[in-house]
């Protein structure tokens, strides 16, 4: 059976703190990896990770897929309380008609 | 970034009454829908694949009879909850795949179910 894990559950950070959020996937025929944002209600695209080591960034967040380790990290420098929310990585498979299969999230909480 | 509408955003409901939740594409046409299930504080969970003009595709353990699809154009599928329960109370959201941009998903704003 597909599985997406993701690490930690929750984190609660300080205003200007760096954090790593972190997904392992054990899946077959994997494509591509998805990271998303979710506030209070539709998650949001961030970036979509196929190549290993090519890193991905925006503005202040990066991602990088490790497809030997079956692994990614979602990093956030210099984090804002804009940042809380929840964060979802999601695997998507070739030949999968798209169809994504979720990790359990990371519930990020940054304070000031 | 393309729009995906959900309608309605919240909804309560009587147990045994049918619950009717539109997802619309606004600016491209979507040949695939996807609907999730998500429980508080967990993940989202996909319940079935919407393909415009046939039948879905539903997940393992997802009543067929029980949360109807029909996706009759390439811009809205509807799912329908019948004879809700109390534990059919979620958050369920539904994507579309945008082919325009690079196979996509986007996703709706999600509808809140509360069944009493």
């Amino acid at each position: 059976e597909d599985k997406v894990v993701q690490s930690p559950l929750s984190l609660v950070v300080h205003e200007g703190d760096t954090v790593t959020l972190n997904c392992s996937y054990e899946v077959t025929n994997f494509r591509s990896l998805l990271w998303y944002k979710q506030e209070k209600k539709a998650p949001t695209f961030l970036f979509m990770l196929t190549s290993s080591g090519i890193e991905k960034k925006s503005g202040r967040l990066s991602s990088i897929l490790d497809k030997k380790e079956l692994f990614s990290i979602l990093n956030i420098t210099a984090t804002q309380t804009g940042d809380s929310a929840v964060y979802l990585c999601a695997s998507i498979l070739t030949g999968g008609g798209n169809k994504l299969t979720f990790g359990t999230g990371t519930q990020l909480k940054v304070e000031l | 970034g393309a729009v995906v509408s959900q309608h309605p955003s919240r909804v309560i409901c009587k147990s045994g009454t049918s619950v009717k939740i539109e997802c619309r594409s606004l600016d491209f046409q979507a040949t695939t829908m996807f609907w999730y299930r998500q429980f508080p504080k967990q993940s989202l969970m996909l319940m079935a694949t919407s393909n415009e003009g046939s039948k879905a595709t539903y997940e393992q353990g997802v009543e067929k009879d029980k949360f109807l699809i029909n996706h009759a154009s390439l811009t809205l599928s509807t799912l329908t909850v019948t004879s809700a329960h109390p534990e059919d109370s979620s958050f369920y959201i539904c994507s579309a795949l945008s082919h325009a941009t690079n196979e996509k998903l986007f996703f709706g704003s999600g509808t809140q179910l509360s069944v009493l």
